[in-house]
């Protein structure tokens, strides 16, 4: 299997600060990993794609970047709303993985 | 709008089978390019693939599951079900349907239930 693990797992920020999360793989693979957002009690949401392919519909604030073995999510100007948990996950190899999340609080 | 929304007992007993149903609407579950899925989630986060179906029935899981884990699917009603045998309170969790969107364009899951609560205990 595929180990996500991403960092920092806790992160402290304010509105307007750029942030940047880190999701590190056991073994190199192409690009088929996406990133999540997760508000309490709701379902993830699809943010990124495809290690840097925006989904539709989402601020472009959000971008994301890598391949093989580091990838990244960056938030360029931190909103109220972005304050939640973001997963990476792997799509390359059976069985797809995730990583363990990154919790963004507000400062 | 695709919506998923999953249905079954939010309770099961040690030994006994997890069983629940996603229900779809606003799409086709016929159409390729889409498997469907179950993730579960524990307790403070930690989110994990069960497995997913084709629509013409193959189906991919998890080897930490599979012994345990069936996944079928009935176009007709657009629904597709899981079905865990043998649960533990290990299997507490939140489950979560969702649609992986799997063609050349790319590879992640777009829509998902709101997610059950599945307690296991007697």
């Amino acid at each position: 299997d595929i180990q996500l693990t991403q960092s920092p797992s806790f992160l402290s920020a304010s509105v307007g600060d750029r942030v940047t999360i880190t999701c590190r793989a056991s073994q190199g693979f192409g690009s088929y990993l996406a990133w999540y957002q997760q508000k309490p009690g709701k379902a993830p949401n699809l943010l990124i794609y495809a290690a840097s392919t925006l989904q539709s519909g989402v601020p472009s604030r959000f971008s994301g970047s890598g391949s093989g073995t580091e990838f990244t999510l960056t938030i360029s100007s931190l909103q109220p709303e972005d304050f939640a948990t973001y997963y990476c996950q792997q799509l390359n190899n059976y069985p797809i993985t995730f990583g363990q999340g990154t919790r963004l609080e507000i400062k | 709008q695709v919506q998923l929304q999953e249905s079954g007992p939010g309770l099961v007993k040690p030994s006994q089978t997890l069983s629940l149903t996603c229900t779809v609407s606003g799409g086709s579950i016929s159409s390729g390019g889409y498997y469907w899925s179950w993730i579960r989630q524990y307790p403070e986060k930690g989110l994990e693939w069960i497995g997913h179906i084709y629509y013409n029935g193959n189906s991919y899981y998890n080897p930490s599951l599979k012994s345990r884990v069936t996944i079928s699917i009935e176009t007709s009603k657009i629904q597709f079900s899981l079905q865990l045998s043998s649960v533990t309170a290990a299997d507490t969790a939140v489950y979560h349907c969702a649609r992986y969107h799997y063609d050349s364009s790319g590879y992640y899951f777009d829509h998902w239930g709101q997610g059950t609560l599945v307690t296991v205990s007697s």
